[in-house]
């Protein structure tokens, strides 16, 4: 099993400019989220989806969408980069069948840095 | 909402020493309690979890203490090694999360063990 994995590893971008991150998972599960990582700040969850078919606003969720494309997959979109959005993104999945008792499972990350 | 304060933001030990972590919560309807390591360049990786019918949980070297009345957590890592260097993240489910696995995370902690 790959777990989770994320693509891409890297992404410069210009202030303005799109793009998709995109999160997959090989262990069945049915929750799955979207995190970022700033020093000092910890992990601060952006969307999450808790089940195929649902989405739902974390903490953070200005200037970022998201779709549960299927099961396996969940992208974060970036629909206007702003400098504020350089940052280290992680998605995490879980079972789900344990409600808040599951231990969330992270992909390898991508960071981002905005011009 | 929830609301996760760890504290120290860097602690420095001599290998063999012990080292305390700890964090508040401000949501007394939490009742998961996870800690996460992440190594330098790596992704977090749960370690250790605590559920809220339970005082005390260990696991080796590394163990987590409840609080429920004061709504504080801490981990504890006994006899460190370098290997135990790395960024440790306390989590919470926040109120509303039952279904969901959502966590709040704590700022992290740089902990450094010099050999």
């Amino acid at each position: 099993n790959a777990g989770v994995t994320q693509t891409p590893k890297f992404q410069v971008l210009k202030t303005g400019q799109s793009m998709t991150l995109q999160c997959a998972q090989d262990m069945n599960h049915n929750s799955m989220y979207w995190y970022r990582q700033d020093p000092g700040m910890g992990l601060r969850l952006i969307y999450y989806s808790a089940s195929e078919g649902t989405t739902d606003k974390g903490e953070v969720p200005n200037g970022y969408n998201v779709s549960r494309l299927n099961k396996r997959e969940f992208s974060l979109r970036l629909e206007s980069a702003a400098p504020s959005q350089t940052s280290v993104y992680f998605c995490a999945s879980s079972d789900g069948t344990s409600g808040r008792f599951d231990t969330q499972y992270f992909g390898p990350g991508t960071r981002l840095t905005v011009l | 909402g929830e609301n996760v304060e760890q504290h120290p933001s860097t602690l420095s030990v001599q290998e063999g020493d012990s080292a305390v972590i700890k964090c508040t919560y401000s949501d007394s309807a939490s009742n998961y309690f996870p800690w996460y390591k992440q190594e330098l360049g790596k992704r977090p990786q749960l370690i250790i979890d605590i559920r809220s019918n339970v005082g005390e949980k260990k696991d080796q070297r590394i163990a987590v203490t409840l609080n429920k009345t004061a709504k504080h957590f801490s981990l504890h890592i006994t006899e460190t090694q370098p290997e135990d260097s790395a960024v440790y993240f306390c989590a919470a489910t926040p109120h509303g999360s039952s279904n969901t696995g959502k966590l709040i995370f704590g700022q992290g902690t740089t902990l450094q063990v010099k050999p």
